[in-house]
């Protein structure tokens, strides 16, 4: 029944490891974002794919790599982790065919820390 | 760039009291759609309400309701006979037509006092 989920729901990791997380929606939605929220709860997006292509793709540190292998599914890779790394990442999705109408349908999110 | 402003880190209210949570909007944009969403201690982000920036009528959902002033640009909360569940992180959010990126307001820590 989970329309959006990631994996793992917790992540622990020391300074320069190499990490995932993993998304997937079975909501058969077209677009798939990645957004960071920091300490202080605000939320930014960091990455949005539709149909598999990158379309936004807001200053993030290169060490940072998105992957959608299908429009199901975008997953997170992070290089080189940094303390500052250390934050909830969301992944969320929505539908943009003919309605821009369509709200964005979030997953549980992943905690992130970095020791 | 647009930007979305929530001016009151924190809230609180007398369970069965109504609340009402600001949010401002900056956008030269004529179209454009706005959200709120509710972020509990579970983390999960759950869309509350949502309206269209081209619709006068005010949005609604049951206990929660928007006071949309376009001209104003401004697009407030009013939760209704409040609840012990109602507590939760509330986020404003603002998308442009044909945009897909969703900008989001700092939040509103909304308490709920039995």
């Amino acid at each position: 029944d989970t329309a959006v989920s990631q994996t793992p729901k917790y992540l622990v990791t020391q300074m320069g490891n190499d990490k995932s997380i993993k998304c997937e929606q079975n909501l058969g939605h077209d677009t798939m974002y990645w957004y960071k929220q920091d300490s202080k709860k605000f939320l930014k997006i960091m990455f949005s794919y539709n149909n598999k292509e990158l379309i936004i793709n807001e200053t993030v540190p290169n060490r940072f790599s998105p992957k959608s292998p299908d429009k199901a599914h975008l997953n997170l890779h992070i290089n080189s982790l940094e303390l500052g790394d250390s934050a909830v990442y969301f992944c969320a999705s929505s539908h943009h065919g003919n309605s821009y109408n369509s709200p964005l349908h979030f997953g549980n999110g992943t905690r992130l820390t970095v020791t | 760039a647009q930007t979305v402003t929530q001016s009151q880190p924190e809230m609180s209210v007398q369970e069965a009291e109504t609340v009402t949570l600001s949010c401002t909007y900056d956008t030269s944009e004529s179209d454009y759609y706005l959200f709120w969403y509710k972020q509990p201690p579970s983390r999960q982000m759950i869309l509350v309400i949502r309206q269209e920036a081209y619709k006068q009528q005010n949005a609604t959902e049951n206990r929660f309701s928007v006071n949309f002033q376009k001209a104003a640009k401004s697009f407030s909360l009013k939760i209704s006979d409040s609840q012990l569940g109602d507590a939760a992180m509330y986020f404003c959010a603002y998308r442009r037509e044909g945009a897909q990126k969703l900008v989001f307001g700092q939040g509103t820590r909304l308490t709920i006092n039995p």
